[in-house]
């Protein structure tokens, strides 16, 4: 059964801090990795999506790594601004006939000026 | 171009009460997926439907059914509402099953008193 795991479960740092949040994987068969932003009360904002066959991809500050042999992912913030505050969640496609999404718990950012 | 649409925004109902849920999927995608997120949980999924076929089912009991219409917009519907119903629905929608970008909306707040 898939299990999808972030490290830390919260983080606060100063404005400009480069940083990187962390996400695992039980099960290496997925189609592909999501990490996607929610602010308070809000749907999800998708960021970055990885192909299983992909390494990384890019968007402005973001960067999201993926090593699907280890189960692991991390999404790097470069430059991080108080905008940036929301809650951080990664969730994976399961390779299954279900292709459902898997998601981990998030990680709650506070960016402070 | 509009994004995922979902109504009503809030909803209170009480216990036992059924709920019709909707939503309407960004413009030429055909895949409509329904999630639950309960405060401080990542989001569970319920239902996927791809042409208006259900493609997959999450563990949810009998009580929560959904369909997709021809125009791939799609109802979520949850019968003899319990308390533990609250939470915050999501629904996405992609132009494949599984393969790409998931889009949200914004959700809908249920409470159930």
């Amino acid at each position: 059964k898939q299990e999808v795991t972030q490290i830390p479960a919260a983080l606060s740092v100063p404005e400009g801090e480069n940083l990187v949040l962390n996400c695992s994987f039980t099960d290496s068969a997925i189609y592909n990795l999501q990490w996607f932003r929610q602010d308070p009360g809000k749907g999800l904002t998708s960021l970055l999506l990885i192909q299983s066959s992909q390494r990384e991809q890019t968007s402005g500050r973001l960067n999201a790594s993926l090593d699907k042999s280890s189960g692991r992912s991390t999404l790097y913030i470069a430059a991080s601004q108080p905008g940036d505050s929301a809650t951080y969640l990664c969730a994976v496609t399961d390779a299954g006939n279900n292709r459902k999404l898997i998601w981990g718990l998030g990680t709650s950012l506070a960016v402070n000026p | 171009d509009a994004g995922v649409t979902q109504s009503p925004t809030h909803l209170i109902k009480t216990r036992g009460q059924h709920v019709t849920l909707r939503c309407s999927p960004i413009s030429g995608h055909k895949s409509v997926s329904w999630y639950q997120q309960v405060l401080g949980q990542g989001p569970q999924f319920i239902f996927q439907y791809y042409e208006k076929e259900e493609r997959g089912r999450g563990n949810f009991p009998d009580r929560f059914s959904a369909r997709q219409f021809p125009n791939y917009s799609s109802e979520l519907n949850v019968n003899a509402l319990l308390l533990g119903d609250s939470a915050l629905y999501l629904c996405a929608s992609s132009r494949d099953s599984g393969k790409e970008k998931l889009f949200f909306g914004s959700g809908t707040q249920l409470s159930v008193l």
